[in-house]
């Protein structure tokens, strides 16, 4: 597609599930960033790849969150033994590359019961 | 480290009134600025971006310029539509701490005709 994609639009999870929240970011871009948005919030980074280097996970708020980049293109990240505050949209972006104009997907609403 | 700080909202305005939504920032290096905006039921997009001092972004009758000097971006229109109703993003990118984005908190703006 010409955008960046997200699946699920939405999800709604029981507490202690794992969910996996998908990204496939516009063809050709390398760098790939994720993003949680809380109500209220602005939008928190959680986790910023670029090409084959290291992730930089600085943002992820726990270890219960993890993401990876498969063949440099799609995204999963991954929630483990989910809480009530992690409820957000999530939003992916890409760009061409550091410093680049970042494009968003649509974002996935994740509420945890 | 890095920051975003912008005007709190909601804000309401008639139409063909000015708009200015303040942001500063605080940085380790020398970012680039940008504004973000999302309307009802879309993802974030670019709006404008400044990537050095005095430099002036501007798209769709918006304006904001980078004073180092004060360190901010405001956002500026001179007057607005109801279609500009919109949730307004400011940020960053910093290249001295790895092409993270810090985003503000975000400024919801309503419009009437």
């Amino acid at each position: 597609g010409a955008g960046v994609s997200q699946s699920p639009s939405n999800k709604v999870t029981e507490k202690g599930k794992d969910v996996e929240l998908r990204c496939d970011p516009i063809s050709g871009h390398t760098a790939l960033y994720w993003y949680r948005q809380s109500l209220g919030q602005g939008l928190e980074f959680l986790i910023y790849f670029q090409g084959n280097s290291a992730p930089d996970k600085s943002g992820l708020p726990s270890d219960r969150f993890s993401a990876e980049r498969t063949g440099g293109s799609v995204s999963t990240l991954t929630i483990q033994r989910t809480q009530q505050e992690d409820s957000a949209v999530y939003l992916c972006a890409s760009s061409l590359g550091p410093y680049g104009e970042q494009f968003f997907g649509p974002g996935t609403r994740l509420t945890v019961l | 480290g890095n920051s975003v700080t912008q005007m709190e909202g909601p804000v309401t305005l008639s139409e063909e009134a000015f708009l200015t939504i303040n942001c500063t920032y605080t940085a380790t290096g020398y970012p680039s600025l940008f504004w973000y905006v999302q309307y009802p039921g879309e993802g974030l997009q670019l709006l404008l971006k400044a990537t050095k001092a005095d430099d002036k972004g501007s798209n769709k009758g918006f304006e904001a310029t980078y004073r180092k000097e004060t360190t901010s971006f405001h956002l500026e229109k001179g007057s607005v539509q109801v279609s500009d109703s919109a949730v307004y993003f400011c940020a960053l990118s910093d290249s001295n701490t790895g092409n993270q984005f810090y985003f503000g908190t975000g400024t919801s703006l309503t419009v009437i005709p």
